[in-house]
């Protein structure tokens, strides 16, 4: 069965400084994979995808993602961090098939440093 | 360009009781999924909707059920409720037609459920 794993459960860095969020998946060949931000009773909002194509994705608010096949993982990074950018953070997966299902990992919730 | 929308926003049931949660989905999208989010997890996949039948399914049991309507809204129902049920549900919207590679799900603000 496929999954993902987000082995980071807390993450503290200070404002300003740089970010990797880790996220590792299970499937047999290539996923589609998803960030997703979630802020304090929010909803999930999309912050980048992967599909096929350059491995290096960018995204909105200053994110990007590489995909590294080798490694089966999708790491989230930021050069630099906004306090606003405190919330949980969700790595997913579809599967290239007739599944439409979002696999998400467990999350991994960020603090920013003042 | 309005988003996904649910409501209510916040529900509070008792054991045994059953609950309609409701999802409105984005402009233009046809597939509604629906997602349950337990306290300090991540969301776990229950069903979606296209065309207004259940296309796929999670690990969850019958007392979960849903519909679709012909304006592709949606209604997540749970009945002999339990305390387990506690969590915020998740309603997501896909525009489906376009295939395969562009069927991103957009969420909605979700709907806390207490059940006592």
């Amino acid at each position: 069965a496929q999954s993902v794993t987000q082995p980071d459960i807390h993450i503290t860095v200070s404002e300003g400084a740089s970010l990797e969020l880790r996220c590792n998946y299970s499937y047999g060949a290539t996923p589609y994979l998803f960030w997703y931000v979630q802020s304090p009773g929010q909803g999930l909002q999309l912050l980048l995808k992967y599909f096929s194509g350059d491995t290096l994705v960018q995204g909105i608010k200053g994110f990007e993602a590489e995909f590294k096949r080798s490694q089966s993982s999708f790491n989230l990074r930021k050069p630099s961090v906004h306090w606003s950018d405190a919330a949980e953070y969700f790595c997913a997966v579809v599967r290239m098939d007739s599944s439409y299902k979002l696999i998400f990992g467990s999350g991994t919730r960020l603090l920013v440093r003042p | 360009d309005a988003g996904v929308t649910q409501s209510p926003t916040h529900l509070i049931k008792t054991r045994g009781q059953q609950v309609t949660l409701r999802c409105s989905p984005k402009s233009g999208h046809d597939t509604v999924s629906w997602y349950q989010q337990a306290l300090g997890q991540g969301p776990q996949f229950i069903f979606q909707y296209y065309e207004e039948e259940e296309r796929q399914r999670g690990n969850f049991p019958d007392r979960f059920s849903g519909h679709q309507f012909p304006n592709y809204s949606s209604e997540l129902n749970v009945n002999a409720l339990l305390l387990g049920d506690s969590a915020l549900y998740l309603c997501a919207s896909s525009f489906r037609k376009q295939g395969w590679g562009t069927d991103t799900q957009y969420f909605g603000p979700g709907t806390r459920l207490t059940v006592l």
